[in-house]
C-alpha cells in the first residue's frame, strides 16, 4: 500500500519562529508536492520538487522555501512564521509521465500560528 | 484566465439517492482532468481521470464521470450514494501538453449524506 506520511498532524507556532513541516513517501516517485488547503480556496501549490535537490515554485511560493536532501523526503520550511500562514498543509508524491498528475496525499498537517 | 469552477459549494443528499457534482473548466485546449476525494482527516485520494477516449471514464467507489467538450465539463456522478461517501470533493485539471507542473484544484464540494 502505498503511503505518504507527513511529521505532524497538528503543530501550533508562535509568530516568528521556525517551522519544519516533513513529508516522507515510499513509493519511490521522483516528484514531491507542498500544498496549503484553505475553506473556499481549495488547494494551491507552494513547491515543487521534480528531482532530488532541484525544487520549483507554485502559485504561493512567498514565505517558504523547501529542501530535498532524498528522494523520499520533501521538507517545507517557515522561515519565520506568521499568523497568515495558519492553515492545512498537505504533501503529496507523484511518479513521472502521466503519472505526473496521480498525486497520493499525505493527510495533512494542520498547523496554527498565535 | 484558466480556471477550474466547482459552482455548488455544499451539497446535502439522502443515502441511496443518485448524486452529481459538477465541474467546469476554462482552457484553451482540453486539459487531462481528475476527481479526487477528501474524507474527514484525510489526504485526498485519486477517484478517477480522463486524459482521452471514451468520455465515461469509471473510478473507484462506484463512481464515474463524463467528459463533455462542447460544456466543458467533467462532472462526477454515482447512482447510489452511501454514508462514506461524504466528503470532499475537488476537480482538478492539467494542461495539455504545457510548460507547467502544476494540476489546478477547483475550490471543492462539500458533500453531506443524511439518513
Amino acid at each position: 500500500d502505498v503511503k505518504v506520511t507527513q511529521s505532524s498532524r497538528y503543530l501550533v507556532k508562535r509568530t516568528g519562529e521556525k517551522v519544519f513541516l516533513e513529508c516522507v513517501q515510499d513509493m519511490d516517485h521522483e516528484n514531491m508536492f507542498w500544498y496549503r488547503q484553505d475553506p473556499g480556496l481549495g488547494l494551491r501549490l507552494i513547491y515543487f520538487s521534480y528531482d532530488v535537490k532541484m525544487k520549483e515554485k507554485g502559485d504561493i511560493p512567498e514565505g517558504y522555501s523547501v529542501s530535498r536532501e532524498k528522494k523520499e523526503r520533501f521538507s517545507l520550511i517557515l522561515e519565520s512564521a506568521s499568523t497568515n500562514q495558519t492553515s492545512m498543509y498537505l504533501c503529496a508524491s507523484s511518479s513521472s509521465g502521466t503519472g505526473l498528475w496521480e498525486q497520493y496525499f499525505g493527510p495533512g498537517t494542520r498547523l496554527t500560528v498565535t | 484566465a484558466q480556471s477550474v469552477t466547482q459552482p455548488d459549494i455544499h451539497i446535502t443528499v439522502s443515502e441511496g439517492a443518485s448524486l452529481e457534482l459538477r465541474c467546469n473548466y476554462s482552457y484553451g485546449a482540453t486539459p487531462y482532468l481528475f476527481w479526487y476525494v477528501q474524507s474527514p482527516g484525510q489526504g485526498l485520494q485519486l477517484l478517477l481521470k480522463y486524459f482521452s477516449g471514451d468520455t465515461l471514464v469509471q473510478g473507484i467507489k462506484g463512481f464515474e464521470a463524463e467528459f463533455k467538450r462542447s460544456q466543458s465539463s467533467f462532472n462526477l456522478r454515482k447512482p447510489s450514494v452511501h454514508w462514506s461517501d461524504a466528503a470532499e470533493y475537488f476537480c482538478a485539471v492539467a494542461p495539455r501538453g504545457g510548460a507547467t507542473n502544476k494540476l489546478i484544484f477547483g475550490t471543492g464540494t462539500l458533500l453531506a449524506v443524511q439518513p
